[in-house]
């Protein structure tokens, strides 16, 4: 079976210091993976995406991921955080059957 | 342009009353998703549109969820005889054809059943 499993619920962390948001998977077949981030009060929005070729990938808002296969994880990392930065992220699966798999999501926010 | 939008965007409803819930996805967009966001948990599978075929209904959580889509454009989620753990939000996304397309979520739709 797919699963996605973030084990952070909750990251506090201090503006302008690094932050890494967990993300495993299992799965026996080949994968995409995103991450979304949900701001308060708005709807969920696309960061970064691994499809293939590279396995560190950039997104928006100077987050990156990198996709590690043989550990079957792809956490997400940000090596100084913005108070603009407190949201709710999701790490997301997908297979060749076109079902999409989301974690529990990660709630991070950021003290001043 | 456009993006996916969902109506209403609050719905309260007595138990046992039947709930219609609306997404209009981005044009173009053969791929439409319907999810349930229970508080503070994530996003749950429910149903997915890909153009004319089948619908994948394999996350609908009982046969009192239902959901249909007119060609490629316009879903429609009934829940009937709503229960309180029904109570959730509703999202809808579209995309482009594949799973390896980005999906584009509506701001959802908050259901509360009193």
């Amino acid at each position: 079976a797919q699963s996605v499993t973030q084990l952070d619920s909750q990251v506090p962390v201090f503006e302008e210091a690094p932050v890494e948001l967990r993300c495993n998977y299992s799965s026996s077949v080949s994968v995409y993976l995103f991450w979304y981030v949900q701001y308060p009060n708005q709807g969920l929005q696309l960061l970064l995406k691994y499809l293939s070729g590279s396995t560190l990938v950039k997104g928006i808002n100077g987050f990156e991921a990198e996709f590690n296969k043989s550990q079957t994880s792809f956490h997400l990392r940000k090596p100084s955080v913005h108070i603009s930065d407190t949201a709710e992220y999701f790490c997301a699966v997908s297979f060749t059957g076109n079902q999409f798999y989301f974690g529990t999501g990660t709630s991070l926010t950021v003290i001043p | 342009g456009a993006g996916v939008s969902q109506s209403p965007s609050n719905k309260v409803t007595e138990k046992g009353k039947d709930v219609e819930l609306r997404c209009d996805p981005i044009s173009g967009h053969t791929a439409l998703y319907w999810y349930r966001q229970r508080l503070g948990q994530g996003l749950e599978f429910l149903i997915y549109f890909q153009g004319n075929s089948a619908p994948d209904k394999s996350g609908l959580p009982s046969d009192r969820f239902s959901a249909e889509r007119t060609g490629e454009s316009v879903s429609t989620l009934t829940i009937q005889r709503t229960q309180q753990e029904d109570s959730a939000v509703y999202l809808c996304a579209s995309s482009l054809a594949g799973s390896f397309y980005e999906q584009y979520f509506g701001p959802g739709t908050r259901l509360t059943v009193t």
